[in-house]
């Protein structure tokens, strides 16, 4: 099993460039989530879907917009990048609802916006 | 709402010497908690989890966390720490309601020789 897996692993978009990061998992997850990491503010919650079909915005979705293709694939689209999206992206799933809550990791795309 | 605090940003340690990770909780009933590991480069790794029953409890690499009610903690040690223990610890705690988790900002672990 390759777990969650992200592409691109790195890029750099120049101001009001549009990008799709990609996250696909091979666990039958039914829960899918994207964070954003700054240094020294944790992890931070863009966007969620709690199972097929459904999405919710979590603490920072400005700026941002989500796929939930299917029940494996998970992606988050910055349609006009800003510098002040410039971070580390990482995609978890987790077995869903009232199931399990440990959430299991991608390896993250560095992102910088110029 | 639920939060998490990691007071400590920064520790160093000597290889060999025994480690304890601080990780404060703001919640109302019994929490689900979790401490992940990230090394640089990588992405986050779950080393242990609570959920309910005995306070301490073990995880992966030799480390092990108590829960304590009390002080609404839930602390990470490790008896004597190796220097690929050096990397970014996060203690988490799930939202009462839903399955989101609430992360702390992370303490870095530095290991000197």
């Amino acid at each position: 099993n390759a777990g969650v897996t992200q592409t691109p692993k790195f890029q750099v978009l120049k101001t009001g460039q549009s990008m799709t990061l990609q996250c696909a998992q091979d666990m039958n997850h039914n829960s899918m989530y994207w964070y954003r990491q700054d240094p020294g503010m944790g992890l931070r919650l863009i966007y969620y879907s709690a199972s097929e079909g459904t999405t919710d915005k979590g603490e920072v979705p400005n700026g941002y917009n989500v796929s939930r293709l299917n029940k494996r694939e998970f992606s988050l689209r910055l349609e006009s990048a800003a510098p002040s999206q410039t971070s580390v992206y990482f995609c978890a799933s987790s077995e869903g609802p009232r199931i399990n809550y440990e959430q299991y990791f991608g390896p993250g795309t560095r992102l910088t916006v110029t | 709402a639920q939060s998490v605090t990691q007071p400590d940003i920064h520790i160093t340690v000597s290889e060999g010497a025994s480690l304890e990770l601080r990780c404060n909780y703001s919640y109302g009933a019994t929490p689900y908690l979790f401490w992940y590991v990230q090394s640089p480069g990588q992405g986050l790794q779950l080393l242990l989890k609570y959920f309910s029953g005995d306070t301490l409890v073990q995880g992966i690499k030799g480390f092990e966390a108590e829960f304590k009610r009390s002080q609404s903690s839930f602390n990470l040690r490790k008896p004597s720490v190796h220097w690929s223990d050096a990397a970014e610890y996060f203690c988490a705690v799930k939202r009462e309601y839903g399955n989101k988790l609430v992360f702390g900002a992370g303490t870095i672990l530095r290991v000197k020789s």
